[in-house]
């Protein structure tokens, strides 16, 4: 079975500084996804950022940027030029690629940050 | 609507009741999943919908659980005979059928039973 662990229970940051959340997974399959989504006081989850584990190349969205470490099953987010709107629980979620339960996601245990103004 | 729409907002109920939670889908989205997130926990899968079909129910915590989805659009979740345990947010997610498809998640359902 495939697990995501996020070792941040909280993380905390100044405006306009960066932070790395971190995030690990294990699985057997070599064609996945991941994912990070953003849950703020709303609920709604809100997708970040997604990486193909197929591609070496790192994805960017503007000033959030992931560190995937495919042998070493890491998946990090950086947020550069942090905002006050970024405060939030930050979920990191993994998909197998195959079958066609395309939207079965399993999840970590959630980072909250804090953006300090 | 522009979103996935879920009721209501939040619920409570006493141990023991039935409850029913609702998701409007995003117009033209196939598929659909339910998911449950505990307090000061990650999102846990339950049920996914294509059309009207449930082919993965493989998260239902028990059999108190059941989902049914009509039109290929509305679905409901019902809670049997509720436990303090299944208090929770229930949210609801839908998407296209294509595997690069991102899912939409609507605002969930906070249930709580006393």
């Amino acid at each position: 079975a495939q697990t995501v662990t996020q070792s941040q229970p909280e993380m905390s940051v100044q405006e306009a500084e960066t932070v790395t959340l971190s995030c690990t997974y294990d699985t057997s399959e070599s064609d996945y996804y991941l994912f990070w989504y953003k849950q703020p006081p709303s609920r709604q989850m809100i997708l970040v950022i997604r990486q193909e584990a197929y591609k070496q190349q790192n994805a960017t969205e503007n000033r959030f940027s992931v560190n995937f470490q495919k042998a070493a099953k890491s998946f990090s987010l950086k947020i550069s030029d942090s905002q006050l709107g970024d405060a939030a629980m930050y979920f990191c979620a993994y998909r197998y690629a195959g079958g066609t339960s395309y939207g079965k996601l399993t999840f970590g245990q959630g980072t909250i940050l804090t953006v300090h103004p | 609507g522009a979103g996935v729409s879920q009721s209501p907002s939040n619920k409570v109920t006493e141990k023991g009741k039935d409850v029913e939670l609702r998701c409007d889908p995003i117009s033209g989205h196939t598929a659909l999943y339910w998911y449950r997130q505990s307090l000061g926990q990650g999102l846990e899968f339950l049920i996914y919908f294509q059309g009207n079909s449930a082919p993965d129910k493989s998260g239902l915590p028990s059999d108190r659980f059941s989902a049914e989805r009509t039109g290929g659009s509305v679905s409901t979740l019902t809670i049997q005979r509720t436990q303090q345990e299944d208090s929770a947010v229930y949210l609801c997610a839908s998407s296209r059928r294509r595997r690069e498809s991102p899912l939409h998640f609507g605002n969930g359902t906070r249930l709580t039973v006393t």
